[in-house]
């Protein structure tokens, strides 16, 4: 039973580029969590899916971030038009339920 | 508003001490509470889930303690080891939020 699957692991873009993110849940997980760790600090929310629905978006930037857990295929993380503060390690964890979290790789994204 | 912290900040212990890294937590209408590991440039490794109507929980030489209504838990590490060294990060998880707030972790250094 593979774990949580993050790719890439290491993302560079140029300011204003998009950046794409995909995370495979654990096989029987339909719960998928973003979370951001930027430089020097703790891991923030930023958003809860079940497939192919958005539960919790509270911890998403209002501008050019999304993220999708379609019916088929990874989730995705969507950031439109980086900015150097985009710079971060973008972790994705998932769960059977409201239970333990099991975490990926994550993605760290560097805007250049 | 679930605000979790973590004390000390940075430890460094000798190979072989028994030792303690604390988290406590603002809100204590919690559904579980979890400690991770995170190594340097690594993603976050689930060490014990505690749930809100446990006291404890033990795997090897972690034992993790919870007592809700003072909002705190204790990872108690014992014989520690050079291997032992990471960042160790305690996590609540609210039940009507669906999500896990971070500590900002405890920097171990176990040194020979």
């Amino acid at each position: 039973n593979a774990g949580v699957m993050q790719n890439p692991r290491h993302l560079v873009r140029r300011r204003g580029q998009e950046a794409r993110l995909r995370c495979s849940p654990m096989k029987g997980h339909s719960h998928v969590y973003w979370y951001r760790q930027l430089p020097e600090e703790g891991l923030k929310f930023m958003v809860y899916l079940q497939k192919e629905n958005i539960i919790d978006e509270s911890g998403m930037p209002k501008e050019r971030f999304s993220a999708e857990f379609p019916k088929e295929g990874p989730s995705i993380l969507r950031i439109q038009q980086v900015v150097r503060g985009d710079s971060a390690a973008y972790f994705c964890a998932s769960s059977p339920g409201q239970i333990e979290a099991f975490f990926g790789q994550g993605t760290r994204l560097t805007v250049v | 508003k679930q605000e979790v912290t973590q004390i000390p900040a940075a430890l460094s212990v000798p190979e072989g001490e028994n030792l303690v890294l604390n988290c406590s937590f603002t809100d204590s209408a919690i559904y579980n509470l979890q400690w991770f590991r995170q190594d340097p440039g690594k993603g976050l490794t689930s060490l014990l889930l505690i749930q809100s109507s446990q006291r404890e929980q033990t795997s090897g030489r972690l034992n993790a303690s919870l007592d809700k209504s003072s909002g705190r838990s204790t990872l108690y590490i014992a014989a520690s080891q050079p291997g032992d060294s990471a960042t160790y990060l305690c996590a609540v998880h609210t039940g009507t939020a669906s999500k896990l707030t971070f500590g900002t972790g405890t920097r171990l250094q176990v040194t020979l």
